[in-house]
């Protein structure tokens, strides 16, 4: 069974800060998928990923698989991307199941 | 741009009753998921669907749990006997292959009394 951490549990920063979310697991994976949920608790999927790094926007997403470590990194921080940010993995026998982390609570401030 | 939608997106009813949570996935897609989310806590998966049939399941997913797609759009999540606990925010997702990029619906919040 993968356990997936996330760190920190709640962020807050100023308008125009570099942000990051860490995630780590503790089992083999295919993928792990970066996602934001947001108070009306909505979700939605920022990043799949497997190796290396990929980047959209002010949004940069890196995983090193040996280190079984992900971040999540966002340039120019706003207050529109005050949101919950969760890390969440699909292991390589599931049919694409999820365990997800807990969540990192980002707020962004004006 | 196609996007997962479910029905309905507040549900309240009394315990011991029988619910049927809608979702309608992406056309083209294949594989398809519900979540749950009781308030506060993490996202949890309760079964994947692919084929017509049942291909993942949870501990969470007992006998009081069934998934169908009725038709060629519709995949439906019900709870025969709903108990307190089953209170939270339920999810529907799809994806296009297996392990690729999900897409979710906007959830249905159940609650039970």
């Amino acid at each position: 069974k993968n356990e997936v951490e996330q760190s920190p549990q709640n962020l807050t920063a100023q308008e125009g800060e570099f942000i990051t979310i860490n995630c780590s697991y503790s089992v083999g994976i295919s993928a792990l998928h970066w996602l934001q949920q947001h108070p009306g608790g909505g979700i939605v999927s920022l990043f799949m990923l497997s190796s290396g790094k990929k980047k959209h926007g002010r949004l940069i997403a890196t995983i090193n698989i040996q280190e079984k470590h992900s971040s999540l990194h966002i340039t120019a921080s706003h207050p529109r991307d005050s949101a919950v940010y969760i890390c969440a993995v699909t292991g390589g026998t599931s049919y694409g199941k999820l365990t997800f982390g807990q969540g990192t609570i980002l707020t962004v401030h004006p | 741009e196609p996007e997962v939608t479910q029905t309905p997106s507040h549900q309240v009813t009394q315990m011991g009753q029988e619910v049927i949570l809608r979702c309608v996935p992406i056309s083209n897609h294949l594989y398809f998921y519900w979540y749950r989310q009781i308030l506060g806590q993490k996202v949890e998966f309760l079964v994947s669907f692919y084929n017509n049939e049942i291909s993942e399941k949870s501990e969470i997913f007992d006998d009081q749990f069934s998934v169908e797609r009725p038709d060629g759009s519709n995949f439906t999540l019900k709870i025969r006997s709903t108990k307190l606990e089953d209170s939270a925010m339920y999810f529907c997702a799809s994806s296009e292959y297996r392990g690729d990029e999900q897409f979710f619906g906007p959830g249905t919040r159940l609650t039970v009394l």
